[in-house]
Parts: structure tokens; sequence; C-alpha cells
């Protein structure tokens, strides 16, 4: 069993709408959830950082932690054509590793 | 504050040469990660550091490959004799804490 999931898409949805983003993962002592985003040939953004279950918002975005279902989320309201990207979800480090797990990426598109 | 660098952008090796990937940490950030991305896959761990110390190389294939984080300088991956399967996206993070991680713009190396 790989130690993150990521439904790879690909996702397109019209400009505007409400966007929904999902992981699983394995390990529940995995302790740091991150979100990147990553345009085709370039290195990952940083989005978004929490390290405890339930809801974090910034800006348009919202990043959501279930640690007794191993799941987590981003939500992009009001898409808009630049967030057309590869989004990223980043989980770790558990137990005595250091590493984080990437998953590989859900492909959006955004029409305008 | 200038972000994460790497050099050089694109690499080409021949078969059997030696490749040497450098990437500047953000300033005031003394750990750095580096991963490796291959087309359709996500970012795979290789190795973690702080100055002067490789903290977990568990990620890191154990022939050819070495990273090291000097005192002074840059972070440098190398790969010694260089095969097909080497060519990929090389990138490196930084961070303060070691968890908030900051990429760079990635090293495209293709063997040829």
């Amino acid at each position: 069993q790989k130690e993150v999931e990521q439904d790879p898409g690909p996702l397109s949805v019209p400009e505007g709408a409400i966007v929904s983003l999902n992981c699983t993962y394995s390990n529940s002592a995995f302790q740091y959830f991150m979100w990147y985003r990553q345009y085709s040939r370039k290195g990952p953004e940083l989005l978004m950082y929490t390290y405890s279950s339930g809801n974090k918002e910034d800006g348009r975005f919202t990043a959501q932690v279930d640690k007794s279902s191993k799941y987590i989320s981003l939500f992009i309201r009001d898409s808009q054509p630049s967030d057309s990207a590869t989004y990223l979800c980043a989980i770790g480090p558990g137990g005595t590793g250091n590493q984080f797990y990437f998953g590989t990426g859900t492909s959006l598109t955004v029409i305008p | 504050n200038a972000g994460v660098m790497q050099n050089p952008r694109h690499l080409v090796r021949r078969r059997g040469q030696e490749a040497r990937l450098r990437c500047s940490p953000m300033k005031g950030h003394s750990h750095v990660y580096w991963y490796r991305q291959l087309p359709e896959e996500g970012l795979k761990f290789m190795v973690y550091l702080q100055k002067e110390n490789i903290i977990d190389e568990s990620g890191m294939p154990k022939e050819r490959f070495s990273a090291e984080f000097p005192k002074e300088g840059p972070s440098i991956l190398r790969i010694q004799q260089v095969v097909r399967g080497d060519s990929a996206a090389y990138f490196c993070a930084s961070s303060i804490v070691g968890y908030e991680q900051y990429f760079g713009p990635g090293t495209r190396l293709t063997v040829t």
C-alpha cells in the first residue's frame, strides 16, 4: 500500500466553480500536511500547510484534514484559469522517519 | 529575499559521465531536501541534510549517488557514472525547521 494516494484526474471545471482535491494516507503517525501547486516544468509552490485536524483557510483556498479517516482535502473557491496546474499533496513525517511522501498530483484545468 | 536557487537548470550528460547538481537554499534555511521527479510520477524523496550533516538518506540509491551540504556554499547532489534511467527532474527544497519546504525550479538531467 502506498503511503499517500491521490486521484490523478485530470479534472476540468468551468471558471468560478468550487474545486475539491483529495488525498488519503496510510500512516496514522504522519503529522504534517501540505499542498503544493506545480505549473508545467516549474518547481512546486507551497500553498497550504497544517499539522492538525480541521480546516485552515487562506484566501480562496481551504485545507481540510481528517486524521481519523486519514483523509485530506484542498478546496479552491471561485476557481480561475490561472489555477490550472497540477496539485500535489505532501504528508509526513511519521514515526522515526524524516521524509515527506508526495501524491502523484491531480491535474486541474479551469476553463474560462 | 531570493528563493531557492538550483543550477544548472538543464544538464545533458553521456552515459558514464558524472552529474553535479547544485542547490542554494533560501537565506536563513539550514535544512535541505532532494527529490527526483519522473514523468507521471510524484516527487520521490532522496535525501535530507542539514549543514554538514546527512540526516536521512534512505531514499538515495546505495551506489553512484551522494549528497553533501557543506558549512559554506550550496548543497551538491552528485551522480557518478550516469545511466539513462537517471534522466529526470531533480528538485531541492529548503526549510527553516524541516517541515514547510520551499522548492527550487529544478534541474532537468538528460542522459544520452
